[in-house]
C-alpha cells in the first residue's frame, strides 16, 4: 500500500485561506468517501478536523473544510490564524480494513 | 469522558519485542474498534493496523504482518500491541486511536503516545 501523495509544505499569511491536496488512487481515495485529515502540532497527538471527506466533527471551526475530487481531497483552511501553525495528514480508508496516510504537509503561517 | 491512557516509554535492543499497552475508559470497550499508528522521529504518520475489541479480529498494514499483534483484554478494558524483531526502524511514538460513532472513522480521540526506543 502506498502512501498518499501530499505537498511537503504550504504557507499564508493571517487571514488568507490555504488548501492542502492528497493525492491517492482509484483503490483508495477515489473509491470511498472515507478521507480524513489530522492536524498535529508538535509534540500532541493528531487531532481530527475533517472525516469522510467533507465533514466536520462537532464543535470545530467552519475555516476547515474538505473537498474530493476523483483521486484527490482537498483541505482549505480559511481565515489563517496562528494557531493553525501544524501538520496536516490525510488518511483514507483502502478497502479491506485497511487505511494508508498521507506523507503530511507542514503549514506555516507567515 | 472517553480516555485513552497509553504505557510509558520504553527502550528495547535490536531484535528484542515490545508491548505496548492503551487503557480504555469512559465508552463501552467492545463497541468500538482500535486503531495503533507510530511516528518515527520528525516522520509522518504510519498506520499499523487495526482491532475489534469485541472479538479480537485484527487487521495489519502489509508492512507489520508477521511482526505484529494486537490483542486486547475485555476484563480490564486494555488493548495491546506487541511488535516484534525490533530494528533502529522502529524508534518511533506508537499511539492508539479510537473508532469514533460512525463506521470506519477513527481518531477524535487518541492515546498520549508511546516513545519506543531501539538502541544497542
Amino acid at each position: 500500500q502506498s502512501a498518499l501523495t501530499q505537498p511537503a509544505s504550504v504557507s499564508g499569511s493571517p487571514g488568507q485561506s490555504v488548501t492542502i491536496s492528497c493525492t491517492g488512487t482509484s483503490n483508495d481515495v477515489g473509491s470511498y468517501t472515507l478521507v480524513s485529515w489530522y492536524q498535529q502540532h508538535p509534540g500532541k497527538a493528531p487531532k481530527l478536523v475533517i472525516f469522510e471527506d467533507i465533514k466536520r466533527p462537532s464543535g470545530l471551526s467552519n475555516r476547515f473544510s474538505g473537498s474530493k475530487s476523483d483521486n484527490t481531497a482537498s483541505l482549505t483552511i480559511s481565515g489563517l490564524q496562528a494557531e493553525d501553525e501544524a501538520d496536516y495528514y490525510c488518511c483514507s480508508y483502502a478497502g479491506s480494513y485497511t487505511w494508508v496516510f498521507g506523507g503530511g504537509t507542514k503549514l506555516t503561517v507567515l | 469522558q472517553v480516555q485513552l491512557v497509553q504505557s510509558g516509554a520504553e527502550v528495547k535492543r535490536p531484535g528484542a519485542s515490545v508491548k505496548v499497552s492503551c487503557k480504555t475508559s469512559g465508552y463501552t470497550f467492545t463497541s468500538y474498534y482500535m486503531h495503533w499508528v507510530r511516528q518515527a522521529p520528525g516522520q509522518g504518520l504510519e498506520w499499523m493496523g487495526i482491532i475489534n475489541p469485541s472479538g479480537g479480529r485484527t487487521t495489519y498494514a502489509q508492512r507489520f504482518q508477521g511482526r505484529v499483534t494486537m490483542t486486547r483484554d475485555t476484563s480490564t478494558s486494555i488493548v495491546y500491541m506487541e511488535l516484534r524483531s525490533l530494528s533502529s526502524e522502529d524508534t518511533a511514538i506508537y499511539f492508539c486511536a479510537r473508532e469514533t460513532n460512525f463506521d470506519y472513522v477513527w481518531g477524535e480521540n487518541w492515546g498520549q503516545g508511546t516513545l519506543v526506543t531501539v538502541s544497542s
